[in-house]
């Protein structure tokens, strides 16, 4: 089965850049998702399709996909975004829907 | 907008069937993918199943032989059967609406289900 790899965990000021890894065979040929769960609360879909931003989440949220690493990055972070990511894609030859292991992002 | 909400028993029995029930509100089930999603303590999201609005189905196959979701597009629901439960099974069962590109843009906010005797 298809495996998505992500660092458990990631520290970031307030106001720099937060890059979170995906890492999976080949993903760059497929369509990633990411999503932002705060404690307590159910995940929110940020980007789909690689890059793609839905309605109402701010343009520091933004996604790209290459070779086998997918990238979130959200630029100028505040400490709102202190929240687990986890990246998602579609397994075309299984039909499933595998996650990554979520990353922690802390705000310092 | 379309919301989801998930209802069903906070606690089942050890080897008892655990049953949920997603109602969506504000849109049709028809079209789109109804996924079911959990997530135990403290660890990551898994992926339970999806059932298509026409009542085509898909299972994790490490759930597969204890899991059956169907759909009633009359009263706008879906549901999740997970039979045969352990302490395992302890988790927050989510249900969302997954698009054609599989992304989930639209999630319940969860309910927790112990397993307990």
């Amino acid at each position: 089965s298809y495996v998505l790899t992500q660092p458990p965990s990631l520290s970031v000021a307030p106001g720099q850049t937060a890059r979170i890894t995906c890492g999976g065979n080949n993903i760059g040929s497929k369509s990633v998702h990411w999503y932002q769960q705060k404690p307590g609360q159910a995940p929110v879909l940020v980007v789909y399709d690689d890059s793609d931003r839905p309605s109402g989440i701010p343009e520091r949220f933004s996604g790209s996909n290459s070779g086998n690493t997918a990238t979130l990055t959200i630029s100028r972070v505040e400490a709102g975004d202190e929240a687990d990511y986890y990246c998602q894609v579609w397994d075309s030859s299984s039909d499933h829907v595998v996650f990554g292991g979520g990353t922690k992002l802390t705000v310092l | 907008q379309v919301q989801l909400q998930e209802s069903g028993p906070g606690l089942v029995k050890p080897s008892e069937t655990l049953s949920l029930t997603c109602t969506v509100s504000g849109g049709s089930i028809s079209s789109y993918y109804w996924r079911w999603i959990r997530q135990p303590p403290g660890k990551g999201l898994e992926c339970i199943g999806y059932i298509y609005y026409s009542g085509s189905t898909n299972y994790n196959p490490s759930l597969k032989s204890r899991v059956t979701i169907s759909v009633d597009t009359s009263k706008n629901q879906f549901s999740l059967k997970l039979s045969s439960v352990t302490a395992a099974d302890t988790a927050v069962y989510y249900c969302a609406r997954g698009a054609v590109s599989q992304y989930m843009d639209v999630w319940g906010k969860g309910t927790t289900v112990t397993v307990s005797s």
